[in-house]
């Protein structure tokens, strides 16, 4: 059971450039989150979806676009990287909703120059 | 504005000794709370909650306290241990809401 798989772990883009983060479970998860994290400002969350097919916006949610076409995966798009959004990039998932207890990968992280 | 904190950024014990990591929330609506740990490279994994109906939870080695009329948290780690070296983070929930996390605190153990 690998639960929730982030790739790449590691990325350096140049400003202006696009790239996509994968993110898959395979627990048959209902709700999947992107969070970013930053030093000294802990976890905050970027966008969320609550089921196939849906999607919301989370408290830093610009700059980045969700889709949600199956369960199984949640990516999260950059389509113009700015060095603002260089961080570690974290996606997780439950079973209970957004308040219930996440599963966490182990992280992407972005180096925007 | 409302936000989960914590008391002290690192903490440092000596192997064995009991830790306390402190958090302070500020929202008296949220009804249920959550410790996660953080290991380098990693991402963060859940430890134990705590429902806002209750004052204490215990688990293996781990106890959480929470004292609602300072609307405060706490996570009490029994013996600890070098493996125990890691970021500790609280959450908070309101009904109906997502996770809000606080900043972290740094626990390092010596031996």
């Amino acid at each position: 059971n690998a639960g929730v798989t982030q790739t790449p772990k590691f990325q350096v883009l140049k400003t202006g450039q696009s790239m996509t983060l994968q993110c898959a479970q395979d627990m048959n998860h209902e709700y999947m989150s992107w969070y970013r994290q930053d030093p000294g400002m802990g976890l905050r969350l970027i966008h969320y979806s609550v089921g196939a097919g849906i999607t919301d916006q989370g408290e830093v949610p610009n700059g980045y676009n969700v889709s949600r076409s199956t369960t199984e995966d949640f990516p999260l798009r950059l389509l113009s990287a700015a060095p603002s959004q260089t961080s570690v990039y974290f996606c997780a998932s439950s079973s209970g909703g957004r308040g219930s207890p996440l599963h966490f990968g182990n992280g992407t992280r972005l180096t925007v120059t | 504005g409302e936000s989960v904190g914590l008391h002290l950024p690192t903490l440092s014990v000596q192997e064995g000794d009991n830790s306390i990591i402190n958090c302070a929330y500020s929202n008296s609506a949220s009804d249920y709370f959550i410790w996660y740990k953080q290991e380098s490279g990693k991402g963060p994994q859940f430890i134990i909650d705590i429902r806002s109906n209750m004052d204490k939870r215990q688990g293996q080695r781990v106890t959480v306290l929470l004292n609602k009329t300072v609307k405060h948290l706490s996570l009490q780690i029994a013996a600890t241990q070098p493996g125990d070296s890691a970021v500790y983070f609280c959450a908070e929930r309101k009904a109906g809401t997502a996770l809000i996390f606080g900043k972290g605190t740094t626990l390092s153990v010596s031996s």
